[in-house]
């Protein structure tokens, strides 16, 4: 499978734990964004990197959030002292450049329930 | 800051018949639009961009939809639903110019398909 992939896909944790999640793009996608999905709700934006760097992240983002791509590869989410304000459909999706053309696939998710 | 309104949370049409999801956008810039589809349990998938190319766009699985620059709309149509197509659609604005960038999604349109 070539697809964008995620793990977990279901995490379930109680109030004040630390979680990470992983994202796999897209091979040589250059471009990797994390989104977050509320029950009934569409995808809100969180934060975006290119190759290694982190270019832009969302007032959604809070000092508990924290994102990385260590290598311009994978990437990781971290949320910690989970609150249970954080449940919610993680997504990552990738794209393979920076122009109009360019897709964003998405991966499956990982769905976070915080007890 | 772009916008999407998504201007019914269901639509429910009968098997055969024509489908319309409206969308009016807000942006200021010259925008990039799309929509995504999102069958329970799998993720989110592309279905049609405009980026500032033909107004009529045709997308995937029988779907178009028209850029109206006068009306703010980018209203999704299909001229004869089917059962598969039961799912959420989003109306999705580019947040700066380009789909590279990250992406702000409307509330999502509940589709129902009536045998």
């Amino acid at each position: 499978d070539t697809g964008v992939s995620q793990n977990p896909r279901h995490k379930i944790t109680k109030r004040g734990q630390n979680v990470t999640f992983r994202c796999d793009p897209i091979s040589e996608h250059n471009r990797l964004y994390w989104y977050r999905q509320t029950l009934g709700q569409g995808p809100e934006f969180l934060t975006y990197f290119q190759n290694e760097a982190q270019l832009e992240k969302s007032r959604l983002l809070s000092d508990r959030f924290s994102a990385e791509r260590p290598k311009g590869s994978f990437s990781t989410l971290e949320i910690q002292r989970t609150e249970q304000g954080d449940s919610a459909m993680y997504l990552c999706a990738s794209t393979a450049g920076t122009g109009d053309s360019y897709e964003q696939y998405f991966g499956p998710g990982t769905r976070l329930t915080v007890t | 800051a772009q916008s999407v309104t998504q201007l019914d949370s269901h639509v429910s049409v009968s098997e055969g018949t024509p489908v319309l999801l409206r969308c009016n956008y807000s942006s200021s810039y010259s925008p990039s639009l799309f929509w995504y589809v999102q069958h329970p349990n799998k993720g989110l998938q592309l279905l049609l961009k405009y980026t500032s190319a033909a107004t009529l766009v045709k997308g995937i699985n029988g779907f178009e939809a028209e850029f109206k620059k006068s009306e703010t709309s980018f209203h999704l149509t299909k001229p004869s639903a089917h059962m598969s197509d039961a799912a959420e659609y989003f109306c999705v604005v580019s947040r700066r110019g380009g789909g590279a960038d990250g992406l702000t999604f409307g509330k999502g349109t509940h589709l129902i398909i009536q045998p």
